[in-house]
């Protein structure tokens, strides 16, 4: 059974660093062109794409965040870290993470998220 | 970026009756394997997104047959032939051709 958990601070002070982890069972961040991602939705808003990871560490970010944004995995721990810095009231949003799974050439499909995490920015 | 559009916004349905999402996209998202590189999703309320549809036609696993996807190109279409009560919540199409981008969302609930 595949899951994915997100966890992380509920509440962010501004200009400090935001991390979240996604904790994945069912699959292995080994797995071959297995892959994760990280999404966000502001309250009553869109979602919004923001990174994925993949087993062979291929990384990619949305332009518009790309200097704030890291994102890494522990494949030990069947973890993927996202880091977002400087971070200010509007990225107050559920963060979620989902599993790519690779189809055919290059598309890749998010087939499981997680219940998503709510964090607040504010002083 | 591949900006996506849909329409209508809300839909306010009658159970029972179909129902019609439109999305486009800015740029063709048909792959030269001839698949439409487009996605739907359906957030419940109170729930994370579900994949409903990929490719633009295919129903995602457990998603019932009353759903169907259709278009090519920048234009497509989610339809349902007959809304039931657990189709509320908010529909997104999303590209996956370049880094994935979605639409606005369309709020469906019943009348």
């Amino acid at each position: 059974q595949v899951t994915l958990k997100e966890s992380g601070p509920v509440l962010v002070k501004p200009t400090e660093t935001l991390t979240l982890t996604c904790t994945v069972s069912g699959f292995s961040l080994n797995n071959a062109r297995m892959g994760v991602t990280w999404i966000r939705q502001p309250p009553g808003k869109a979602l919004e794409w923001l990174a994925h990871i993949f087993s062979n560490d291929e990384k990619s970010y949305t332009t518009s965040l790309k200097s704030r944004l890291t994102i890494s995995k522990d494949t030990s721990k069947s973890q993927v870290v996202l880091t977002l810095a400087s971070v200010d009231p509007v990225d107050t949003a559920t963060y979620y993470c989902a599993r790519i799974l690779p189809l055919r050439d290059g598309y890749n499909q998010f087939d499981y998220w997680g219940q998503g995490t709510l964090v607040t920015v504010s002083s | 970026d591949i900006v996506m559009t849909q329409s209508p916004l809300s839909l306010p349905v009658t159970p029972g009756e179909p129902a019609s999402i439109s999305c486009r996209s800015s740029q063709s998202l048909l792959h030269s394997n001839g698949y439409n590189y487009l996605d739907w999703f359906l957030q419940k309320p109170g729930q994370s997104p579900q994949l409903l549809m990929y490719l633009g036609f295919i129903r995602a696993s457990g998603v019932p047959d009353r759903f169907s996807g259709s278009g090519t190109g920048t234009n497509f279409t989610l339809k349902i032939s007959r809304v039931e009560a657990e189709d509320v919540g908010v529909y997104y199409c999303m590209q996956a051709l370049q880094t994935p981008t979605f639409g606005p969302g369309t709020k469906m609930d019943f009348k």
